[in-house]
């Protein structure tokens, strides 16, 4: 069974900081990778995606993500925190292999940045 | 170009009743997923639907049901609300089965 593990459910930087935020996963066969970011009372938006081709992944809003199949981890960085990127974020998988459709999705990360 | 569209954006009812949730995907795409997301949690997938046909369902009871029409959109059905059911309801739309998924603002039912 595939499930998405993310490390710490708040995570606060400074503003200009480095973003790290972890996600670790399990498939037993490959994964689509995905994270998501919501904002209060609105729904999910793609920040980007790993459907095996670059294990580095960049997206929208300067965030990137590197797939590390050796250490099952998918985690979502950014060089420089602006206050905009507070926000929950949501690490998902789906398998590569189905055609359900079905994402499962980590507990989320709520990203705090401080001025 | 219209994004995924849900209706209504907010919604009470009462513990035993019925609600129909309603979604309208992006254009073009044929694929229409429901996701349950409960305040402080992520979302949890309930229905798949792929060309009106359900391809994939999560552990949700039976009084969860959907349904796609022929222009693609659909709807959430839920029977004999319950207190738990008290949630946000997010619908995504993709080209096809797998692919990226778009989600809609979601639907937030209050049952009191």
């Amino acid at each position: 069974a595939q499930s998405v593990t993310q490390l710490g459910s708040h995570v606060s930087v400074s503003e200009g900081a480095l973003v790290l935020l972890r996600c670790n996963y399990s498939s037993s066969v490959p994964p689509y990778l995905f994270w998501y970011v919501q904002y209060p009372n609105q729904g999910l938006q793609l920040l980007l995606k790993y459907t095996s081709a670059a294990t580095l992944v960049k997206g929208i809003n300067g965030f990137e993500a590197e797939f590390k199949k050796s250490e099952t981890s998918f985690h979502l960085t950014k060089p420089s925190a602006h206050m905009s990127d507070a926000a929950e974020y949501f690490c998902a998988v789906s398998e590569s292999s189905s055609n359900t459709g079905k994402l499962i999705f980590g507990q989320g990360t709520t990203l705090q940045v401080k001025p | 170009d219209a994004g995924v569209t849900q209706s209504p954006t907010h919604l009470i009812k009462t513990r035993g009743q019925h609600v129909t949730l309603r979604c309208s995907p992006i254009s073009g795409h044929k694929s229409v997923s429901w996701y349950q997301q409960v305040l402080g949690q992520g979302p949890q997938f309930i229905f798949q639907y792929y060309e009106k046909e359900e391809r994939g369902r999560g552990n949700f009871p039976d009084r969860f049901s959907a349904r796609q029409f022929p222009n693609y959109s659909s709807e959430l059905n839920v029977n004999a609300l319950l207190l738990g059911d008290s949630a946000l309801y997010l619908c995504a739309s993709s080209i096809r089965q797998g692919g990226g998924y778009t989600f809609g603002s979601g639907t937030r039912l209050t049952v009191v």
